[in-house]
């Protein structure tokens, strides 16, 4: 298994530009994540998705959209880049089934490497 | 939304010395995760500890959910052990991260 996959690992934007950071995963996991890192700080939850078809926003949404077509894969699309978006992004993933005890939170979550973004 | 604060921001340790890090939270929560972010960016996941102690070789962790704290205990560190330690917490479906904890381990 490879886990989680993100890419690009790097890359630069002009503002105003668009892009689209894709996550891919292999472990069948239904949840799926996009969370940024501002430096120095920890990680903020961008938006999520419980399965396929199914979104929602997290704490910093703005700024940014987000598709779920499979199970496998979670793109996070900017669509008018600005430098506050400069930041790290990591997808993760993870899996939550209703006989888990606890809720949904209760699996740990697999993150990928990241996607380092600048904009200039 | 549920504060999570860690501290120390910053320790350097020379190689071998043992060292506690603290996660507060100011809510109730499912669970609770240590990961070390290493120098190269990547998020490697530690502990996943809801209440009580877990031991993973040098490394071991203990939450007391009720006075809503967590420590992270490192014995005999390496210079490997550097990098940054963050705690985040569990509620519903999302996990909210610390600001993290910067180790350095000189040899």
């Amino acid at each position: 298994n490879a886990g989680v996959t993100q890419t690009p690992k790097f890359r630069i934007l002009k503002i105003g530009q668009s892009m689209t950071l894709q996550c891919t995963q292999d472990m069948n996991h239904n949840y799926m994540y996009w969370y940024r890192q501002d430096p120095g700080m920890g990680l903020k939850l961008i938006y999520y998705s419980v399965g396929a078809g199914i979104t929602d926003k997290g704490e910093v949404p703005n700024g940014y959209n987000v598709s779920r077509s499979t199970t496998e894969d979670f793109p996070l699309r900017l669509e008018l880049a600005a430098p506050s978006q400069t930041s790290v992004y990591f997808c993760a993933s993870s899996y939550y089934s209703f006989r888990d005890q606890g809720g949904p939170g209760n699996q740990p979550q697999h993150f990928g490497d990241g996607t380092r973004l600048s904009i200039l | 939304g549920i504060q999570v604060e860690q501290s120390p921001p910053d320790l350097i340790l020379q190689e071998g010395a043992n060292s506690t890090l603290r996660c507060n939270f100011s809510d109730s929560v499912n669970n609770l995760q240590w990961f070390h972010q290493n120098p190269w960016g990547q998020l490697i996941n530690l502990f996943y500890i809801p209440s009580g102690t877990k031991q993973n070789g040098r490394l071991s962790a203990t939450t007391v959910a009720t006075e809503r704290y967590s420590l992270l205990y490192i014995s005999s560190s390496q210079t490997t052990d550097s990098g940054v330690y963050f705690c985040a917490v569990v509620r519903g479906r999302q996990l909210t991260f610390g600001s993290g904890t910067q180790l350095t381990v000189l040899p």
